[in-house]
């Protein structure tokens, strides 16, 4: 899978959008970006996911470049509750043993401050 | 609601006592996979299940023992723990292919003494 590189922390106020790169300039075209959280030690909670079009669902949009090598989660209006270790993930799109596990970095450790 | 369910939450235990940790989902996933999560090392597959009585080994599976007898449940063993499987462990579920996100239990924390 290829390299996910994400600073390692950032801040945004309560209310705001809070925008959180990932650089991945290794992509290959069959290859999934993946956004997962983690509250803590809660188990990880599946945010969004997109292959080369932008995706947005109830929790956050997932904005990719044209290229690829680069993408932007937004968590539109940023709450306390969002306060958590950020990980983008690339996955390859064929499913197989071997490629099912996730592999989680570092992540970027978001907090939202009142 | 659709969940993943760890059992136990915590357990503090002895070396070498078999224990048990469950992992049951509701979702019909054909996909369950543990991982262990330890501080600086991140979250490493132990072992996965693409389906009923198919398992094989993730990155770190010694030590550990898994069955997939039915759907819905995976768990896990660990015949005789060890202090080094002290470590926050999670289970995961998804339905089959790569873009099917997978779905975390809580967790469990073990500790062996």
């Amino acid at each position: 899978d290829a390299k996910t590189t994400q600073p390692p922390s950032m801040d945004c106020a309560e209310g705001r959008a809070a925008n959180l790169p990932c650089n991945h300039s290794t992509i290959s075209g069959n290859e999934y970006v993946y956004w997962y959280r983690q509250i803590h030690s809660q188990g990880p909670q599946y945010i969004i996911h997109g292959l080369k079009n932008n995706e947005t669902n109830e929790m956050a949009s997932l904005i990719i470049t044209e290229d690829r090598k680069s993408s932007t989660l937004i968590l539109p209006h940023a709450t306390l509750r969002d306060t958590a270790v950020y990980y983008c993930i690339v996955r390859v799109a064929i499913y197989t043993g071997a490629n099912s596990k996730l592999t989680f970095g570092k992540g970027i450790t978001l907090s939202v401050r009142p | 609601e659709a969940q993943v369910t760890q059992n136990p939450r915590y357990l503090i235990t002895v070396t070498g006592k078999k224990l048990t940790v469950t992992c049951s989902q509701n979702m019909n996933h054909e996909y369950m996979s543990w991982y262990r999560q330890d501080p600086g090392l991140g979250l490493r597959q132990i072992y996965y299940s693409m389906n009923v009585e198919v398992t094989d080994k993730g990155d770190v599976p010694e030590g550990y023992k898994v069955s997939r007898k039915e759907k819905r449940n995976f768990p896990l063993i660990l015949e005789s723990p060890s202090p080094n499987q002290t470590s926050l462990y999670f289970c995961a579920s998804s339905f089959g292919g790569a873009d099917q996100p997978q779905h975390f239990g809580d967790g469990t924390r073990l500790s062996i003494l």
